[in-house]
């Protein structure tokens, strides 16, 4: 079974500054995607970023971009020039290539409250 | 294109009550995932539904279940509720085409509270 793993329970940057969300998964699949999803206080998901593992660029959506390292199974994300709006949680998850048999099910880690300052 | 919608967004019910939820989702989406988040578990899977079929479970009790319709609106039951089942319960849809871009969508929830 696949397991993710995000070990800062909480973040806080300033408005504008950078900063980079921690999240390493285990598998022993070879093929796999891996997501960003943030929830504000609305309660809303909503996909950030996305990353197919047999890609080794890294994907990257305006601000945000990933550093996918495979070998060390390790999916950070990086928030560039920080908004107030960015404040919510964010959840790492992953989902398994093969839909034949896991389906669409993702599976998430902890979670990271991002703080963002004025 | 609306995205995806869940019924009803607040429900307070009693022990040993049943509930049932309900979720549409974007048009065009064959694929709807439920997921229950709670503060101390986190994220997790409940069932999958595929054209009218589950197609993946998670760990729940048997008191858990769903179902899909024809046009892919999905409804999930808890039956015998339990304080523990208080809870954001999540709905998500995908074109369920096994590639990248088939990304999960989430609807706002529903939030149960069993008293």
């Amino acid at each position: 079974a696949q397991t993710v793993t995000q070990s800062q329970p909480e973040m806080s940057v300033q408005e504008a500054e950078t900063v980079t969300l921690s999240c390493t998964y285990d598998t022993s699949e070879s093929d796999y995607y891996l997501f960003w999803y943030k929830q504000p206080p609305s309660r809303q998901m909503i996909l950030v970023i996305r990353q197919e593992a047999y890609k080794q660029q890294n994907a990257t959506e305006n601000r945000f971009s990933v550093n996918f390292q495979k070998a060390a199974k390790s999916f950070s994300l990086k928030i560039s020039d920080s908004q107030l709006g960015d404040a919510a949680m964010y959840f790492c998850a992953y989902r398994s290539f093969r839909t034949g048999t896991s389906g669409s099910r993702l599976t998430f880690g902890e979670g990271t409250q991002l703080t963002v300052n004025p | 294109k609306a995205g995806v919608t869940q019924t009803p967004r607040y429900l307070i019910k009693t022990r040993g009550q049943q509930v049932t939820l309900s979720c549409s989702p974007i048009s065009g989406h064959r694929s709807v995932s439920w997921y229950q988040q709670t503060p101390g578990q986190g994220l997790q899977f409940l069932f999958e539904y595929f054209s009218e079929t589950q197609r993946n479970k998670g760990n729940f009790p048997g008191r858990f279940s769903g179902r899909q319709f024809s046009n892919s609106r999905s409804e999930m039951n808890v039956s015998t509720l339990e304080l523990g089942d208080s809870a954001l319960y999540l709905c998500a849809s995908s074109l369920a085409a096994g590639a990248v871009t088939d990304t999960q969508y989430f609807g706002p929830g529903t939030r149960l509270t069993v008293l």
